[in-house]
């Protein structure tokens, strides 16, 4: 059964710090880890991760998956308020139709 | 980016009922769409795969005579959830993944509520 774990489940934190969010995950036939930002609805797309060791940016956020040892990283720096969400990762598999296995999510809060 | 609708956006209905959503791919075609449920505080559940012009495949544990999917056209699918009871309430969300199959893009979810 495909699994995938997220860590912490929650942190609060104040505006200017930096944080780091962590998926672990087990499946079969890995095909992609994908992390999303969950507001009031439903989630929105961060990053698709499907090499080892190379980072993805975009403005404040980053991510980088390690295939060895089965974990990815989503860093935030600069937080602001607005980051405040839950923050979902999910492992495709490449087969199946790519169906997605979902984490528990982390919940940030960023405070003034 | 690609934007996938969801109507309604909230809908209370007795027990009882059934209750029809629907899915809809705006801008591009979907031959894979998937339907996720969740609950509060907690990560989404995917529920089935549904795949154009052919049955859906459910996951384990989800009744397939209950939840009722059809993937009618590359740009719509719908859920009919039969028989509703309060605790089928939730948020039910869609995704649609494009041609290519790179990305999913979620919709914006339906809050059901049975009373």
């Amino acid at each position: 059964e495909d699994k995938v774990v997220q860590s912490p489940l929650s942190l609060v934190v104040h505006e200017g710090d930096t944080v780091t969010l962590n998926c672990s995950y087990e499946v079969t036939n890995f095909r992609s880890l994908l992390w999303y930002k969950q507001e009031k609805k439903a989630p929105t797309f961060l990053f698709m991760l499907t090499s080892s060791g190379i980072e993805k940016k975009s403005g404040r956020l980053s991510s980088i998956l390690d295939k060895k040892e089965l974990f990815s990283i989503l860093n935030i720096t600069a937080t602001q308020t607005g980051d405040s969400a839950i923050y979902l990762c999910a492992v495709e598999r490449g087969t199946n139709a790519g169906k997605s296995t979902f984490g528990d999510g982390t919940t940030l809060t960023v405070k003034p | 980016g690609a934007v996938v609708s969801q109507h309604p956006s909230r809908v209370i209905c007795k027990s009882g009922t059934s209750v029809k959503i629907e899915c809809r791919s705006l801008d591009f075609q979907a031959t894979t769409m998937f339907w996720y449920r969740q609950f509060p505080k907690k990560s989404l559940m995917l529920m089935a795969t549904s795949n154009e012009g052919s049955k859906a495949t459910y996951e384990q544990g989800v009744e397939k005579d209950k939840f009722l999917i059809n993937h009618a056209s590359l740009t719509l699918s719908t859920l009919t959830v039969t028989s509703a009871h309060p605790e089928d309430s939730s948020f039910y969300i869609c995704s649609a993944r494009d041609l290519r199959g790179y990305e999913q893009y979620f919709g914006p979810g339906t809050r059901l509520t049975v009373t």
